[in-house]
Formats: C-alpha cells, structure tokens, sequence
C-alpha cells in the first residue's frame, strides 16, 4: 500500500539552483496535483493534471513546471530557486471521475528551504 | 467561485471537553466537502467526507460534522477531546462539477488539547 510517494522529504537549495520534487502513485489515478503550504494561508494549487500528457495552472504557477508523461509520476521542477519558494510541499492524487465519492490522497510532504 | 472559510486559526480545549472547528464553505456547485487531519510533520489523512447520503457524516477517532445547506457551514465536532487530537484541521471543497478534482482549502485551524 504505497500510495502517494514523494521524494525528497527535506531538501535545502542555494537561490537560482534548480531541482525536481518526485511525486508517484500506484493507484492508477487519473488526476494528480501539486500544492504547497504555508502558514496560515491552508495549502494552494499549483499545477494539476487530469491524465497522462495533460497539465495545467492552477492558483500559484508561477516559477514552477510540470510535465505527465506516464499515469503514475507527476514530477514537480523549479527551475530557478527563490527565497519565495521556501515551503511546505504535498502531491496529491485522486480518480478522475468527479463524484461525491472523491477522496484525495496525498504523500507526506517535502520541506524545501531556499537559501 | 468557490472558497472555504475557517472562522478560527487556533481553538484550545481541555482534555475531556467538547471540540467544535468552523467552516464555511462557498461554491458555484453542488460541493463535495472534507475534513483533513495534519499532525506535526505529518501529511494530510482525511477525517471524513460528505457524500449526500446524510447531512451528520461520521469520520475516524470519534468526529463527526454536519452539513447544512441553509447556513453552508460544515462544521467539526468530537463530545471529548483526547491528547492525540492535537493537530491541524483543513477544511477542503472540492466543486463537483467543474470537470477536475481541484481542492479548495480552508487556511486551517490549529487544535491545541490541555491536559
């Protein structure tokens, strides 16, 4: 029972290094998305996809990229580090059939600090 | 437009006392809406949802919420709070027909239980 799988849990990063936070779920769920958590402002969306070769924006995009080339990975990239992306940051997953049965199941986090 | 609304970012109980945490939610659809647990360094574990077979849903570790379409709260309830119960609370709308399982989060409340 893996579920969400997010690596790495802490990283640190120097401003203008780039790096991928991994995301991977064995559930066969169309839909995944990343957010990221701050205080006191819950967690918010920044980018999902709905299947395989489909992304798109969510509220707080910007500075972040996303390919899905398989159903199981959504790997998250920052390609130029700032101190703003210093944040708490969770993957989710869920089928896509929009229902009063849909459950999101998220991975444990990854701490990154940018320096 | 959808949104959540915590009314409260911290609520202190004592052990053994009742537990009530507020949301209100507002959304163009037909809503489906969750409580997510955190605990400290922890990721998201869901608590319970409301799925329309009743308005008094039940979740794990003994809490309840109840939703009622008239006020568009969904509030969280436990009779006695126990130690563990110490944690963060998100209330989360995900819109069911907007095609995507975006979630909509509340900013959190943070539950502190006094022995």
């Amino acid at each position: 029972n893996a579920g969400v799988t997010q690596t790495p849990k802490f990283q640190v990063l120097k401003t203008g290094q780039s790096m991928t936070l991994q995301c991977a779920q064995d559930m066969n769920h169309e839909y995944m998305s990343w957010y990221r958590q701050d205080p006191g402002m819950g967690l918010r969306l920044i980018h999902y996809s709905v299947g395989a070769g489909i992304t798109d924006q969510g509220e707080v995009p910007n500075g972040y990229n996303v390919s899905r080339s398989t159903t199981e990975d959504f790997p998250l990239r920052l390609l130029s580090a700032a101190p703003s992306q210093t944040s708490v940051y969770f993957c989710a997953s869920s089928s896509r059939t929009v229902s009063m049965n849909t459950e999101a199941f998220f991975g444990q986090g990854t701490r990154l600090t940018v320096v | 437009a959808q949104s959540v609304t915590q009314l409260d970012s911290h609520v202190s109980v004592s052990e053994g006392t009742p537990v009530l945490l507020r949301c209100n939610y507002s959304s163009s659809y037909s809503p489906s809406l969750f409580w997510y647990v955190q605990h400290p360094n922890k990721g998201l574990q869901l608590l319970l949802k409301y799925t329309s077979a009743a308005t008094l849903v039940k979740g794990i570790n003994g809490f309840e919420a109840e939703f009622k379409k008239s006020e568009t709260s969904f509030h969280l309830t436990k009779p006695s709070a126990h130690m563990s119960d110490a944690a963060e609370y998100f209330c989360v709308v995900i819109p069911i027909q907007t095609g995507a399982n975006n979630l909509f989060f509340g900013t959190g409340t943070r539950l502190t239980v006094i022995p």
